[in-house]
């Protein structure tokens, strides 16, 4: 069994540019969720997807956008990035609603 | 906000069982205790969850009062590969009622 894996590792970017974070999904699993972690807090939730569409979302603003494929796999997508946007970035499967596994994260550096 | 709350930190001797408090007096009927813990920038790891029984697993005990207002993480035997912050988050398996609402959690520290 594939646990989830998340890419890329580490990433730097600069403000105003656009990111892409990507999530596969441990096998068997259907819904997708995103987090994001500054540090010393907890993960903040930002959106779900299931079956391709968004499940719910967070107090997150537009510019933080997601998909996810036929085969559950998903993008997190962040336009416009600002300095506070720099965070780990955490994925995390599951099967419908029941408990959600994490990926190892992307840490994202915004300068 | 968080429907949780956990002491910021602990200490626990190696070899010996560590019990990780947690309050949720707001709990509703339908909603779950789940445990996670995280080690230093990796991403989280599922402990253990439960609904209003006892709950035991290879990792963990979960200990859930009857009045299902608080309830304690056990890690029987602690390791120094124990050493994390642990989370105790409450939700529900609904639909309406999907994501994890994490709180600052509680850093264990296992001392030799």
């Amino acid at each position: 069994e594939t646990g989830v894996t998340q890419s890329p590792t580490h990433l730097i970017k600069t403000r105003g540019q656009q990111v892409t974070l990507r999530c596969s999904s441990q096998s068997g699993h259907n819904t997708v969720s995103w987090y994001q972690q500054a540090l010393g807090q907890g993960p903040q939730f930002i959106f779900q997807y299931y079956r391709e569409e968004e499940n719910g979302r967070g107090n997150f603003p537009p510019r933080f956008s997601g998909l996810q494929f036929p085969n559950y796999s998903s993008e997190l997508n962040v336009n416009a990035l600002e300095l506070d946007d720099s965070a780990l970035y955490l994925c995390a499967s599951s099967l419908e609603t029941y408990e959600q596994y994490f990926g190892p994260g992307t840490r994202l550096t915004v300068t | 906000d968080a429907k949780t709350t956990q002491p910021p930190s602990m200490d626990c001797a190696e070899g010996r069982a560590a019990n990780l408090p947690c309050n949720h007096s707001t709990i509703s009927g339908n909603e779950y205790v789940y445990w996670y813990r995280q080690i230093h920038s990796q991403g989280p790891q599922y402990i253990i969850h439960g609904l209003k029984n006892n709950e035991t697993n290879e990792m963990a005990s979960l200990i859930i009062t009857e009045d299902r207002k608080s309830s304690t993480l056990i890690l029987p035997h602690a390791t120094l590969r124990d050493t994390a912050v642990y989370y105790c988050i409450v939700r529900g398996n609904m639909d309406s009622n999907y994501q994890l609402i994490w709180g600052a959690g509680t850093k264990l520290i296992i001392k030799p």
